[in-house]
């Protein structure tokens, strides 16, 4: 079926460093990808999206690529914060316009 | 500008009861959408509701229910609790369904005893 899974359960960085959050999606034809952090206790946040006709977008502090010739999605984030702690889902949206979750992977960023 | 709301945040029942969540979209938003997110893991979409109907649905029994109302509002009703129902229910908006980013809630948490 199609899923939307991610390469590392849990990455931990040094305050400052960058971080990347890699995801890889089975279903060639989604075209929209949202990036969700989301912290204890709370509902998944809007980081970031992007649309399959783009291979690139930026935010503030946070980049998304999009690869679909091997159907691979990665987030950046810059200069990580410990309020970047959380965990971060990648989700496509199939062509029903459901979103479809990966299992997440948990950012730890050391001071 | 208020962003999407559910109530109640915690909610406790036994195995047979029922349950009604409910969910206020953000303000501007026609679409809601619903998901099971199960402790360690990602959301599962449940079902989406636009114009008061159900649009589309995921893998669930028919045990859930939902409904949308003309305020765009909407609740998940789910019959015959079962242990397995244990989960953090969002609620997530967004304006119309197609390629929308989806804004969610803060969840009600239900426990099943």
């Amino acid at each position: 079926g199609e899923s939307v899974g991610l390469h590392l359960p849990t990455l931990s960085v040094q305050e400052g460093d960058n971080s990347i959050i890699n995801c890889a999606y089975s279903n060639s034809a989604s075209d929209y990808f949202i990036w969700y952090k989301q912290e204890s206790g709370k509902g998944p946040q809007f980081i970031i999206d992007i649309r399959s006709n783009m291979d690139k977008r930026q935010g503030q502090r946070v980049t998304v690529l999009l690869n679909k010739t091997v159907k691979h999605l990665s987030l950046q984030i810059a200069a990580t914060q410990p309020g970047d702690s959380a965990v971060y889902f990648c989700a496509e949206m199939d062509s029903s316009y459901k979103l479809i979750f990966g299992s997440g992977t948990r950012l730890l960023v050391r001071p | 500008d208020a962003g999407v709301t559910q109530s109640p945040t915690h909610l406790i029942k036994t195995r047979g009861q029922q349950v009604t969540l409910r969910c206020s979209p953000k303000s501007g938003h026609d679409t809601v959408s619903w998901y099971q997110q199960a402790l360690g893991q990602g959301p599962q979409f449940i079902f989406q509701y636009y114009e008061e109907e159900e649009r589309q649905r995921g893998n669930f029994p028919d045990r859930f229910s939902g409904h949308q109302f003309p305020n765009y509002s909407s609740e998940l009703n789910v019959n015959a609790l079962l242990l397995g129902d244990s989960a953090l229910y969002l609620c997530a908006s967004s304006l119309g369904f197609d390629n929308q980013p989806q804004h969610f809630g803060d969840g009600t948490r239900l426990s099943i005893l």
